[in-house]
């Protein structure tokens, strides 16, 4: 069984990068699809994007000048960095997997809030 | 982009069924998966591609799909399936680069 968990800061700056990993235990980062999907607090779920084998990458259009998402060099990792945030960007992070390039994401992280605040 | 439209509630005494639709342009050309929300906690797949239940899903949970409308229907509801669920497809445009998925704009199940 997959499992994931999200990690990094609570708390980010407007106008900086916020940053998170995901760690990866029960398969191996190489297959399958990750994705990042957010939850702004008592909104809809939003899809930032995905990253699979080869480091290739699909990204919300919307959100797609401000994200890059990359696969770590060790620890089954992957990440998400999503630069020039604003209060908009608050919302709980979820990393989320799904075995096909069109599939519904069947295990998901428990989700990391972050707030976005001077 | 492309639009999901739920509606934003459904009620649903306890051994009834409830219908949750999902309307979209040509939709029944998509693959939709439905996904179950309880406060504070990640989400659960319970239908892929329109009407395959994952492993330990229920089968009062089922789904359908044509035209503008998929639809997830829950069967003998019961008191434990009190929960926001969002329909999601992957909007593919034939530019492979720019396909990405579109969530639905939730509804929330009451038990009554």
């Amino acid at each position: 069984q997959v499992q994931l968990q999200e990690s990094g800061p609570g708390l980010v700056k407007p106008s900086e990068t916020l940053s998170l990993t995901c760690t990866v235990s029960g398969a191996s980062i190489h297959s399958y699809y990750w994705s990042w999907i957010r939850q702004p607090p008592g909104k809809r779920l939003e899809w930032i994007g995905y990253i699979y084998y080869g480091g290739n990458t699909n990204y919300n259009p919307s959100l797609k000048s401000r994200v890059t998402m990359s696969i770590g060099t060790s620890n089954n990792q992957f990440s998400l960095n999503l630069r020039s945030v604003t209060a908009a960007d608050t919302a709980v992070y979820f990393c989320a997997t799904g075995p096909g390039y069109s599939s519904g994401h069947d295990s998901w992280g428990r989700g990391t809030l972050v707030t976005v605040s001077s | 982009s492309y639009v999901l439209t739920q509606p934003p509630s459904v009620s649903v005494a306890p051994g009834k069924t409830a219908r949750i639709t999902c309307g979209g342009n040509d939709i029944g050309r998509k693959s939709v998966h439905w996904y179950q929300q309880k406060p504070g906690q990640a989400p659960v797949l319970v239908i892929n591609y329109d009407t395959d239940r994952p492993s330990g899903i229920p089968e009062r949970f089922s789904g359908s799909n044509s035209g503008n409308t998929a639809t997830l229907t829950i069967s003998r509801v019961e008191a434990g399936d009190e929960a926001d669920y969002y329909c999601q497809v992957w909007d593919s445009s034939g530019d492979r680069s720019g396909d990405h998925y579109v969530f639905g704009t939730g509804t929330k199940v009451t038990v009554l």
